[in-house]
């Protein structure tokens, strides 16, 4: 059965870089079937897409994000990573990361991990 | 971008009855529309794509209707356990979500 676990620093102080990781088992993220992504929800708000990663490390981002964020794929370890820089208060949020249906475009989402909560504060 | 509202923001509801919720696109998605499913303290959990479409394991209460601009998720009756925030995406356009609906007691 597919699971993903998001792992990282639980605080991340104002202007540094938020780097978070997700492991993925039950699956092989170098398969092709899909694409990885990453999703966030600031507390007691809706989610936003972030990015999402194709094992050849193909990416998208959310255009609104596109100039903080990286991702990159692990084949090896069957990882994806996030890196979100410049990183601000509002930045705070349980960040998720999801296994991404597509086709000709990027789909849905499932399974999503469990998530995990970043605090920006000094 | 495409924004997505949902409505109404909070839903107070009975075991039994029958709920509908809806989620508006501010252009046409077409039918790229996917529902997911919250309970406290989880991740979301998706019920529904291609607008209409189940998702594995889905109880087939839950039905899902719409296409290009206006979307409603139908539970035709509310069990216990489906007292959660329900969010809809659109993939037609990059990917957004909508607001949610909390639908509570």
């Amino acid at each position: 059965q597919l699971q993903l676990q998001e792992s990282g620093p639980g605080l991340v102080k104002p202007s540094e870089t938020l780097s978070l990781t997700c492991t993925v088992s039950g699956d092989s993220i170098s398969s092709g079937r899909y694409y990885w992504g990453w999703i966030r929800q600031p507390p007691g708000k809706g989610l936003e897409w972030i990015a999402s990663i194709y094992y050849n490390a193909a990416t998208y981002y959310n255009p609104s994000l596109k100039s903080r964020v990286t991702t990159s794929a692990d084949t090896s370890k069957n990882q994806i990573s996030l890196n979100l820089n410049s990183v601000t208060a509002a930045d705070t949020a349980v960040y998720y990361c999801a296994r991404h249906h597509y086709g000709t475009i990027l789909f849905y989402f499932d399974p999503w991990g469990q998530g995990t909560l970043v605090t920006v504060s000094s | 971008e495409i924004v997505m509202t949902q409505s109404p923001a909070t839903l107070s509801v009975f075991v039994g009855e029958r709920v509908i919720l809806s989620c508006r696109a501010s252009q046409s998605v077409s039918n790229n529309l996917a529902w997911y499913q919250q309970k406290p303290g989880q991740a979301p959990r998706l019920l529904m794509y291609g607008a209409s479409t189940r998702a594995t394991g889905i109880p087939a209460r839950f039905s899902g209707s719409g296409s290009g601009t206006h979307f409603t998720l139908t539970i035709s009756s509310l069990q216990s356990e489906d007292f959660a925030i329900y969010h809809c995406q659109q993939y037609s356009t990059w990917l957004t979500f909508g607001g949610g609906t909390k639908v509570e007691i």
